[in-house]
């Protein structure tokens, strides 16, 4: 069965950094685009960004707001892909989903692990 | 960016019921389009992919249609387990965008 599972979600300050994770299972996850998407309270879905297999050149796009504060990386050895995330601030507050990303669509998604940025 | 608008951004159907959510692109991107379906406190769903292909186990009473600016998808026969919140998402060029959500209340 595939699964996705984010964790490393917490209670931060503005401006300090934070590392989430997200481990697949069922997935030959070698093969697999990955993104994360994120669900700020009462708000709706939105991409922050996704790295490609390394199949395919492992690279890494983002969305405006994140881009250059937060990184995406993989470990294909642990199958799993982790976000970055520096100089947090309060508009990141978000639960943060990682997906697959099988043809420019996002397919398994995990349950997703929630950040808080607040003084 | 693509900006992506639904609507209505509720609705209010009873079990059986036909129901109709559109989503408009700011500008054309061909067949590329997904839905999803989003319950509290569970992962979504992608329901349809490229305008109008049924994800796999996904009931035959969802569908999708639409090409270039204008997409609808339709719950035939609403059932219980479809009250929720639904999105679009296109597909055709990054930053991959979402529509705002429509949510599937009961009547």
């Amino acid at each position: 069965e595939e699964q996705l599972v984010e964790s490393g979600g917490g209670l931060v300050k503005p401006g300090e950094s934070l590392r989430l994770s997200c481990e697949v299972s069922g997935i030959t996850f070698t093969n697999v685009w990955m993104s994360w998407v994120r669900q700020a309270p009462g708000k709706g879905l939105e991409w922050v960004g996704r790295i490609k297999s390394k199949g395919d050149g492992g690279t890494t796009d983002y969305a405006a707001p994140v881009k250059g504060r937060f990184t995406i990386s993989r470990d294909d050895s642990k199958n799993t892909m982790y976000l970055q995330m520096n100089s947090l601030k309060t508009e990141d507050t978000a639960v943060y989903h990682c997906t697959t990303e099988p043809g420019s669509y996002f397919g398994y998604w995990g349950l997703g692990t929630l950040l808080t940025v607040s003084s | 960016d693509i900006q992506m608008t639904q609507s209505p951004s509720s609705v209010s159907a009873s079990v059986g019921d036909t129901v109709t959510i559109t989503c408009r692109a700011s500008q054309g991107i061909a067949n590329w389009l997904a839905w999803y379906q989003r319950k509290p406190g569970k992962a979504p769903k992608v329901l349809i992919y490229s305008a109008s292909s049924l994800q796999s186990e996904v009931p035959s009473r969802f569908s999708g249609s639409g090409f270039g600016t204008d997409f609808t998808l339709t719950i035939s026969s609403l059932q219980p387990e479809d009250f929720a919140t639904y999105y679009c998402q296109q597909a055709n060029s990054l930053p991959w965008t979402f529509g705002q959500g429509t949510k599937v209340e009961i009547k």
